[in-house]
């Protein structure tokens, strides 16, 4: 069985650039959440994939944005960088609407 | 929204004590709550999860219980052992209010340092 990989491992933006972080879910699974986690904080949700169509989102602006894919990948697009999105990113998958969930090792995106 | 409030934010035992660490949520439709390890740099790890109809499981040193009345869950350790520290997380399903039920929200966390 294959487990959640993200890439990249980090990332450094500059404020006002865009930036696309990878999710591949585990073998078997059909919907990838993702989640923000600031520094010292529980993970946030962002929002959740199932079907390849948005199923949730938490209190994120517009400017983050998802896809998932046939394969049951995921990307999660942030434009105009804020310093404020420096995080580590994660992503879930999970089968099904997701309620148990189980996550990959993160992207930490500092933004300078 | 959906709040998870989780306590206390730090806790140190000494090895073979036991280690509770509790949340309080406040959506009544929350039914799924899990809980997670986080060590320094890793990913986090679901240890265990209950579900609202269910009062209490466990898992070997590990278990959780539920008080759907009160929308409160806790997390007990039993035997605690060094490997064991961790930041632990709790977290309860997304209700209502168009979330979906794979929203989980998180509560800040709890740093347990168990002491050789």
């Amino acid at each position: 069985e294959t487990g959640v990989t993200q890439s990249p491992t980090h990332l450094i933006k500059t404020r006002g650039q865009q930036v696309t972080l990878r999710c591949s879910s585990q073998s078997g699974h059909n919907t990838v959440s993702w989640y923000q986690q600031a520094l010292g904080q529980g993970p946030q949700f962002i929002f959740q994939y199932y079907r390849e169509e948005e199923n949730g989102r938490g209190n994120f602006p517009p400017r983050f944005s998802g896809l998932q894919f046939p394969n049951y990948s995921s990307e999660l697009n942030v434009n105009a960088l804020e310093l404020d999105d420096s995080a580590l990113y994660l992503c879930a998958s999970s089968w099904g609407e997701g309620l148990e969930q189980f996550f990959g090792p993160g992207t930490r995106l500092t933004v300078l | 929204g959906e709040n998870v409030e989780q306590h206390p934010s730090t806790l140190s035992v000494q090895e073979g004590d036991s280690a509770v660490i509790k949340c309080t949520y406040s959506d009544s439709a929350s039914n799924y709550f899990p809980w997670y390890k986080q060590e320094l740099g890793k990913r986090p790890q679901l240890i265990i999860d209950i579900r609202s109809n269910v009062g209490e499981k466990k898992d070997q040193r590990i278990a959780v219980t539920l008080n759907k009345t009160a929308k409160h869950f806790s997390l007990h350790i039993t035997e605690t052992q060094p490997e064991d520290s961790a930041v632990y997380f709790c977290a309860a399903s997304g209700g209502g209010n168009g979330g979906s039920q794979g929203n989980l929200i998180f509560g800040k966390g709890t740093k347990l340092s168990v002491k050789p």
